[in-house]
Parts: C-alpha cells; structure tokens; sequence
C-alpha cells in the first residue's frame, strides 16, 4: 500500500532564507508524487509532480523537489522564502503507483510560517 | 476557463439530516473526486467518478454516496448526519481518465464546508 510521511507538522522560516518540506513515501509500485499547496479557506493547488521522468521537479513559484529512490524522500524546497509561500502543503502520492487516477493519498500536512 | 466550482461553500445542520453537495468540474474534464477533510484526519479519498460510474471509493459508511451525471456534474449525498461528518468536502476534476494517462493533476475547488450541530 502507498503512503506519505511528512516530517514536519510545521516549519517556520525568515523572509528571504531557504524553505525544506521533508516528506517521505512508501510504495510497492513505481510512484507518482505530487505537492499540493492550499492557502487558508481555499482549495489545494498543484506546486509540482514527478512521474518517473526527470528526478528533479521544477514547480511553480519557484519550488522544486528532488526524487530519491535511495532514500524513499521527496523533499520539497525553495531557495528564498516569501511571505505569501505561508500556507499548508501537503506531499502525496498516487494511488497504485500510477498517475491514471483521482485518487490521491496525501499526507498529513506541513504548516510553513513566513516570518517577516 | 471556469475553475471547479463547489456549492454551497458553507452550510449547517443538525445531526440525522441528510446534505447533498454540487459540484461542477472544469469544462472538459471528465473525472470527479471527492475528499473530505478534517483536523483530525487530514484529507481522506471519498470516491471518484469517470464517465457516471464510480470508479474508485475511499473507506467511508453507506451513509455516504455520489453520483455523476452526463455533463460531468457530480453530487455527494451524506445521510443520517453525525457530528464527526463536520468537515471540509473537496471536489476535484481532472482530463479523461482511462487507459489514456492523464496530467496526473488534480484541479480542486474551495470545498463545501458543512458542520453538524
């Protein structure tokens, strides 16, 4: 069965220093792994997805996160925070390894505090 | 183009109502999945629907059940309601799913919040 492990139930960085989301997967298939961000009172928005093509993703907003098999991680990170990065971010996987579905497992979320 | 659209955003009930919730994917899209979301929980699969046939359904009672029509539009009925089913309920739509592979993206509305008195 798949599942998400996110390390950190919430993280708190300055404006402008670098921002890691750890998360960690467990799957018996080749996986697809998503970041999903959701800013309060809104719903969830697609930062970035791997889906067994290059191990280092490249998403919006300047996020990226990198695949590691070795290591069943994929961490997400920005280089310079910004106070409207705050919001909850959720790492998931795709259930039965393949992106040819709508049924997400995500992980129990990551809270970012920006502070100024 | 429209996002996905979710009505109604907020609603209250009482504990043995029934609540029925819309929502409205993107045009174009075809596969609708549900989540529902909870302090507790965190975000938990309901089902997904392709074409007006579930295809995929999460770990939930009877009590709750959806439906799809022709136009993709999609509803979720909750019965019997308790306190527990107090929650934000997500709908999300993606391309045609099948044996095609889609994006892998899920596009997903603002969510109905319902609470149970």
């Amino acid at each position: 069965a798949q599942s998400v492990t996110q390390l950190d139930s919430h993280v708190s960085v300055s404006e402008g220093t670098p921002v890691l989301l750890r998360c960690n997967y467990s799957s018996s298939y080749s996986p697809s792994l998503f970041w999903y961000v959701q800013h309060p009172n809104k719903g969830l928005q697609l930062l970035l997805k791997y889906t067994s093509a290059a191990t280092l993703v490249k998403g919006i907003n300047g996020f990226e996160a990198e695949f590691k098999k070795s290591e069943t991680s994929f961490h997400l990170t920005k280089p310079s925070a910004h106070m409207s990065d705050a919001a909850e971010y959720f790492c998931v996987v795709s259930d039965r390894g393949s992106s040819n579905t709508g049924k997400l497992i995500f992980g129990q979320g990551t809270t970012l505090q920006v502070k100024p | 183009k429209a996002g996905v659209t979710q009505t109604p955003r907020y609603l209250i009930k009482t504990r043995g109502q029934q609540v029925t919730l819309s929502c409205s994917p993107i045009s174009g899209h075809r596969s609708v999945s549900w989540y529902q979301q909870t302090p507790g929980q965190g975000l938990q699969f309901l089902f997904e629907y392709f074409s007006e046939t579930q295809r995929n359904k999460g770990n939930f009672p009877g009590r709750f059940s959806g439906r799809q029509f022709s136009n993709s539009r999609s509803e979720m009925n909750v019965s019997t309601l308790e306190l527990g089913d107090s929650a934000l309920y997500l709908c999300a739509s993606s391309l045609a799913l099948g044996r095609r592979p889609n994006t892998g993206e899920l596009f997903f509305g603002e969510g109905s919040r319902l609470t149970v008195l």
